[in-house]
């Protein structure tokens, strides 16, 4: 069955340094998607993505979070200027399509800033 | 505001055991309905999910849940448990037209043998 992959793992950065997280979807899915999860809370919608554009976003997803899909597989979350809050699990997720989905997840990227 | 509440943060049960998790969703408008499943350093899983027509859903390891649309739940079941389903459980609703999917705060299964 397709997978939708992260990467890295696992991610430890400088507060105050910008971060990547890589994620490739599903390859023949439209939508996609950022959650994250803090430490022993729940999952956290931040962001959807179509047709190259924010379809929505959440109060979390502030000035200092970007997302881009470089090329025609990768989708990317930027973190501009890491805070000691931004440290959790980061899931990448996609669908084929909206509201009659699941999206289907990949095992995230655990994201420590230090 | 749109929530999903799962009432039990932690459920202890022996092996072989029949299971219920329950979760209780806000909405005013259609609905779908998600089960995921998340085993330690992994990502989530779909379980099942409920788009429309019947209100039992069978998922995968033979996991079923109920949509019950006057009471708001949609509470997940399994006839007999395994050590192997130690897992944490997410129930999550996303609503028509909309792209998020709202997670509940999760339960953590421990199966004792």
């Amino acid at each position: 069955e397709p997978e939708v992959t992260q990467t890295p793992s696992h991610q430890v950065t400088q507060m105050g340094q910008e971060v990547i997280l890589r994620c490739v979807p599903i390859s023949n899915h439209l939508y996609f998607y950022w959650y994250r999860q803090i430490l022993g809370q729940k999952v956290e919608f931040l962001v959807s993505f179509y047709n190259n554009e924010i379809s929505e976003k959440s109060e979390i997803f502030d000035d200092q979070f970007s997302v881009e899909r470089p090329d025609g597989s990768n989708f990317t979350l930027k973190i501009r200027s890491t805070k000691l809050e931004d440290s959790a699990m980061y899931f990448c997720a996609s669908s084929d399509r909206v509201g009659n989905q699941p999206q289907h997840f990949g095992d995230g990227t655990r994201l420590s800033i230090l | 505001a749109q929530s999903v509440t799962q009432l039990d943060s932690q459920v202890p049960v022996f092996e072989e055991a029949p299971l219920e998790l329950r979760c209780n969703y806000s909405s005013s408008v259609s609905v779908y309905l998600f089960w995921y499943v998340q085993y330690p350093n992994q990502g989530l899983q779909l379980l099942l999910k409920y788009l429309s027509g019947s209100t039992l859903v069978k998922g995968i390891n033979g996991f079923e849940a109920e949509f019950n649309k006057s009471q708001t739940s949609f509470h997940l079941r399994k006839p007999s448990v395994h050590i192997s389903d130690t897992a944490e459980y997410f129930c999550a609703v996303s609503y028509t037209g909309g792209f998020k999917t709202i997670f509940g705060a999760g339960t953590r299964l421990f199966v004792k043998a």
